[in-house]
């Protein structure tokens, strides 16, 4: 069964716009993870984030946690078309479980 | 060097075949996952490797499928039977440590049964 949720299901915006997503999921954890998929392909590690840090900067990406609410945000800055993809959280490690994914699509 | 590699990259079977899957990890990694993932899902756990030894098969959907890491290194996921449900992409992912690290993932093998 998979842990994550992903919010929204699909996001489509304009180059240059910032794009959130939001994961929320229901036992507790120790890391969060943010994986992106481009169709067809494998699955390329993003960012981790462990239960006791709350935010946390990776270039465009920021990742913020709040584990009372059981939530995650990814946040893209200056969105490029290169940056279409599926996005899924997961948590954990070992018996990583992921969310159905957010698509999104960065119009040029 | 070499990422994870995975082949057959695509693969066809009849209902009733036997399939094995391969999976080569980044060398040196001691973890290794296989996941199943149905079109427009996310990835489905399956089973997970600290070195040889099997740490957890609790995602294995039915006893018709087994995996292995016999030396630590290269892994297979076999199926037995399969089954149309079984339609899937089967990815492959190794991380360097025991746990809590980022995983690497293969490009994935997919399976059709006819």
């Amino acid at each position: 069964s998979q842990q994550g949720e992903e919010d929204p299901q699909a996001l489509s915006i304009q180059e240059g716009e910032n794009a959130t997503m939001n994961c929320s999921y229901k036992t507790s954890i120790n890391n969060l993870q943010w994986y992106r998929q481009n169709s067809g392909r494998g699955l390329v590690h993003l960012i981790l984030i462990r239960s006791n840090e709350r935010e946390k900067h990776s270039g465009r990406l920021r990742v913020t946690l709040d584990t009372s609410k059981k939530s995650s945000s990814l946040l893209i800055t200056a969105s490029r078309a290169a940056d279409t993809a599926s996005y899924f959280c997961a948590t954990d490690a070992n018996d990583m479980r992921f969310g159905a994914g957010t698509r999104l699509t960065v119009k040029p | 060097g070499a990422g994870v590699s995975q082949s057959p990259r695509y693969k066809v079977a009849k209902r009733g075949q036997d399939v094995a899957l391969r999976c080569d990890p980044i060398s040196g990694h001691v973890s290794l996952f296989w996941y199943q993932q149905a079109l427009g899902q996310g990835p489905e756990f399956l089973t997970y490797f600290q070195n040889e030894a099997q740490l957890d098969k609790s995602g294995l959907p039915s006893d018709r499928f087994f995996a292995e890491r016999p030396e630590g290194s290269v892994s297979t996921l076999k199926i037995q039977r399969t089954q149309q449900e079984d339609s899937a992409v089967y990815l492959c992912a190794s991380s360097l440590q025991a746990g809590g690290t980022e995983q690497y993932f293969g490009p994935g093998t997919r399976l059709t049964v006819t």
